[in-house]
């Protein structure tokens, strides 16, 4: 099973600032990552796939990098509906994983 | 537009079976794999597993034992049994649509979520 790794756990931030997150795998997947915002009660919400895809109706600000083991979602100027949880996922080999989530929280 | 929209029952004694079923209204059922996803409260995601409109499954090991993803394609549905439930089963479930890239399934149509609680 490929475990996902996020860093950091929580992220304090403010609104025009820019966030960077990680996912390391503990083996390569590729391109087959995923990246999704979830907000309080709410479903997640599909941001990246291939790694670097922006999904139908993501802003440009989002943008994701990375393959093989090492992927970083960058959102460039922060706005305050951005504040969330977001999870990484890979999908190229089965048991499809998360990560375990990174929170970024208004600083 | 696609959309998901699933439900089942809520609350669940130790050692019952857990049944909920998720509808697809809009797009494809035919091209896409179609999963389901739970997350334990304040814990992260953790999939399930998955089925194509021919009924091929995949499970995740960890809860193959006890899963049963089930497709009608009559009415664009599927469905998911987990038996012998105990309290760790506690969780807000999700199904999903998978699409297509280059041959691996990335979800991205999410239905609304249904907490199922396991207790006595």
């Amino acid at each position: 099973e490929t475990v996902l790794t996020q860093s950091p756990g929580t992220l304090s931030l403010s609104p025009g600032e820019r966030a960077t997150l990680s996912c390391r795998a503990s083996q390569s997947v590729t391109n087959y990552l995923a990246w999704y915002q979830q907000k309080p009660g709410q479903a997640p919400r599909l941001l990246i796939y291939g790694a670097s895809s922006r999904a139908t109706g993501i802003p440009d600000r989002f943008s994701g990098s990375g393959s093989g083991t090492d992927f970083t979602l960058t959102i460039s100027r922060l706005e305050t509906e951005d504040f969330a949880v977001y999870h990484c996922q890979q999908y190229g080999s089965s048991p499809y994983t998360f990560g375990q989530g990174t929170k970024l929280e208004i600083k | 537009q696609v959309q998901l929209q699933q439900w089942g029952a809520g609350l669940l004694k130790p050692s019952e079976t857990l049944s909920l079923t998720c509808a697809v209204y809009g797009g494809s059922f035919s091209t896409s794999y179609w999963s389901w996803i739970r997350q334990p409260p304040g814990k992260g995601l953790e999939w399930i597993g998955e089925i194509n409109h021919s009924g091929s499954t995949n499970y995740n090991p960890s809860l193959k034992s006890r899963v049963t993803i089930s497709v009608d394609t009559s009415k664009n549905q599927f469905s998911l049994n987990l038996s012998s439930v105990t309290a760790a089963d506690t969780a807000l479930y999700y199904c999903a649509r998978g699409s297509e890239h280059m041959v691996y399934y990335y979800m991205d149509v999410w239905g609304q979520g249904t907490t199922v609680t396991v207790s006595s």
